[in-house]
């Protein structure tokens, strides 16, 4: 069966510090990766997402950034965190197909100090 | 992708009633899906109605479909304290596979 790992599961960060949020998934091959955040009591926005290996798209230009080095891992960066930063950040993955269900991690809390 | 609006935004019911969340679209669509989360965690899928369907059932959840109103609902029978979460709906249509929620339903079932 598939699953989806992330972590840390709480972060607090100050102001300007860097981040790396790491996310993975076992037991599919190829999936589409999303990364999403929410803000308290709020729905998702989507951040980016990911049809393959090195292919990103940006939904929302801000100051966080994505990668995928390997099929099943999807990497949430930034260099210089902001307060606005703070929020719920989601991972999620689906298969390659349209109109599929997404599957989600159980998130990491950053909060930025 | 496109959103779907969940109404009421909260629901407060008692343990044994049913709870009944909305969901309304703007344009044609290939699926619908609802989505559960709990506090503090990831949301979990728990139905997909296609474009061609009516209803659809799954243990106490029961969904909905009216694609001339362009809207779903999802009625949650005998509910229980752990049905407490905020609930979601995605449209999502042949363009791809982004989905976008909107605020979702808060749902709060009192023992």
């Amino acid at each position: 069966s598939q699953t989806i790992h992330q972590w840390p599961a709480t972060l607090v960060q100050p102001v300007g510090s860097p981040l790396s949020l790491e996310c993975t998934v076992e037991g599919t091959s190829n999936p589409n990766l999303y990364w999403y955040r929410q803000a308290a009591g709020r729905g998702l926005q989507l951040l980016f997402y990911s049809v393959g290996i090195g292919q990103i798209s940006s939904e929302v230009p801000q100051n966080l950034s994505a990668s995928r080095p390997q099929d099943r891992q999807f990497i949430l960066s930034s260099k210089k965190l902001l307060l606005s930063d703070s929020g719920f950040y989601l991972c999620a993955w689906s298969l390659g197909t349209a109109g599929q269900p997404q599957h989600f991690g159980d998130g990491t809390r950053l909060s930025i100090l | 992708s496109q959103q779907g609006e969940e109404d009421p935004q909260a629901l407060s019911i008692q343990e044994g009633e049913n709870a009944t969340m909305n969901c309304s679209y703007k344009t044609s669509i290939n699926n619908l899906q609802w989505y559960r989360q709990n506090s503090g965690r990831g949301l979990v899928h728990l139905i997909l109605i296609r474009s061609n369907e009516r209803e659809k059932h799954s243990g106490r959840l029961r969904v909905t479909l009216d694609t001339s109103k362009k809207s779903s609902s999802l009625l949650i029978t005998a509910s229980r304290a752990a049905d407490t979460a905020s609930y979601f709906c995605a449209p999502t249509n042949n363009a791809g596979n982004m989905l976008t929620f909107g605020g979702g339903t808060r749902l709060m079932v009192k023992p």
